[in-house]
């Protein structure tokens, strides 16, 4: 099974800061790694898919790179309603593992 | 508009079985894989189960393999998480999530809670 371990476990940033988020992976994924973000008593909205991806809908501030077991989620200016926990999956096969979270407060 | 919804949660003791229910509509549910994941109380999100599209394959978390059951009924656009023995540790939100090659889960439900309690 893929283990995926994401750092730091919660940060705090002031509105307008970049801020980034680190997911690795156990084995190699390749690409097939998603971003969740979860807003408080919300269910998980996907973000980004294939590492790099933007869903539809999603703003252009946020992006994702990375291949094989490095992965990194970036938001360019940090905007009040970004605040939420994100978590990475990898999703190459089963167990569709999560990372253990990431919560983003503002300073 | 895409819309999963979860139901069947509660209280239920130690040991006893509980039966979650997933609707969707607005999608073509005969072509999509559904995926169960749960998230206990203040923790993060655990993946516990998918269905293929066909009902033909299905995987389990070790954590709930021999206890929990899924399956579907695309007649009724319905999945089911059947959930036997159940544990305090399985206490947590369940979240059904439809599941597209190449994407993730792209669309989720609202949750139901269920509370594994004596």
């Amino acid at each position: 099974d893929v283990q995926m371990t994401q750092s730091p476990s919660s940060l705090s940033a002031s509105v307008g800061d970049r801020v980034t988020i680190t997911c690795r992976a156990s084995l190699g994924i390749s690409n097939y790694l998603a971003w969740y973000q979860q807003k408080p008593g919300k269910a998980p909205k996907l973000l980004i898919y294939t590492a790099s991806t933007l869903q539809s809908g999603v703003p252009s501030r946020f992006g994702g790179s990375g291949s094989g077991t490095d992965f990194t989620l970036t938001i360019s200016s940090l905007q009040p309603e970004d605040v939420a926990t994100y978590y990475c999956q990898n999703y190459i096969s089963a167990p569709l593992t999560f990372g253990g979270g990431t919560k983003v407060e503002i300073k | 508009q895409v819309q999963l919804v979860e139901s069947g949660g509660g209280v239920v003791q130690p040991g006893r079985s509980l039966r979650l229910s997933c609707e969707a509509s607005g999608l073509t549910f005969n072509s999509d894989d559904i995926h169960w994941v749960r998230q206990a109380p203040g923790k993060g999100l655990e993946w516990v189960v998918l269905i293929r599209n066909d009902g033909s394959r299905k995987y389990y978390a070790d954590s709930v393999k021999g206890r929990f059951t899924i399956s579907r009924d695309n007649s009724k656009s319905t999945v089911y998480l059947q959930m036997n023995s159940l544990r305090a540790e399985d206490t947590a939100v369940y979240y059904c999530a439809r599941f597209v090659s190449g994407y993730g889960l792209d669309w989720w439900g609202q949750g139901t809670l269920v509370i594994v309690s004596s």
